[in-house]
């Protein structure tokens, strides 16, 4: 069956460290793998999109990485702040025609 | 720029009345589509719509209607409410391309009873 896992355990990390969570997935060949973060009662916020072709993309503190053959991609907040606790959500892309394939997210609690 | 405006924030409604979750978008984008988010798992899409007058079902669409007259407007009917449809419900809308997310509205809460 297909499938995306994210922890759905709580990652809590201590403030200044990188935060890493990790999105994988099963019988999926996505063209976009994309990242959101989610406070709690608001909507998502988009914050990366990587494409299969690119291995690493990059905004300010934060990295992704999309490894097609581990099937796998991996988000980074450097310098991790308490203001960047947040639950963060992956979505998966097929091809172009918009639609998306979520996974139920993981909380990230960075500690002062 | 208001960006996605959902309408309610809460309501609570009695199994088997009807109603319509309004969502509203500024940015002139043609791809439009409704989400429940409950608890343990991902976004499921309800339905979507690539352009006026056009729309389509998604992973989780019984139990709920759709319409798009307009680019901007985009409501979500449910027709007998069932305390299943408890959930927390998402519009969101993009303009499309490899380079552009979705935004989100800030969703409605909604609790069958």
């Amino acid at each position: 069956s297909q499938k995306i896992e994210q922890n759905s355990e709580a990652l809590n990390i201590q403030e200044g460290k990188t935060a890493t969570l990790t999105c994988n997935y099963t019988n999926y060949s996505p063209a976009y793998l994309q990242w959101y973060r989610q406070d709690p009662g608001r909507g998502p916020v988009f914050l990366l999109l990587i494409r299969e072709n690119e291995k690493e993309k990059r905004k300010e503190r934060l990295k992704v990485t999309f490894d097609t053959t581990l099937k796998q991609s991996l988000f980074h907040i450097t310098a991790s702040q308490p203001a960047d606790s947040a639950t963060y959500l992956c979505a998966l892309s097929m091809d172009s025609n918009y639609q998306l394939i979520w996974g139920a997210g993981t909380k990230l609690i960075i500690k002062p | 720029n208001a960006g996605v405006t959902q309408t309610p924030k809460f309501q609570v409604l009695k199994t088997g009345q009807s109603m319509t979750l309004q969502c509203a978008q500024d940015m002139n984008h043609e791809y439009m589509s409704w989400y429940r988010q409950d608890p343990g798992m991902g976004l499921r899409l309800i339905h979507y719509s690539v352009g006026a007058g056009i729309t389509d079902q998604g992973e989780v669409p019984n139990g709920y209607n759709v319409s798009r007259s307009t680019t901007e407007d985009f409501p979500l009917r449910l027709l007998s409410a069932a305390p299943s449809q408890t959930s927390v419900y998402f519009c969101a809308s993009t303009q499309g391309g490899i380079n552009y997310g979705y935004t989100f509205g800030s969703g409605t809460r909604l609790t069958v009873v």
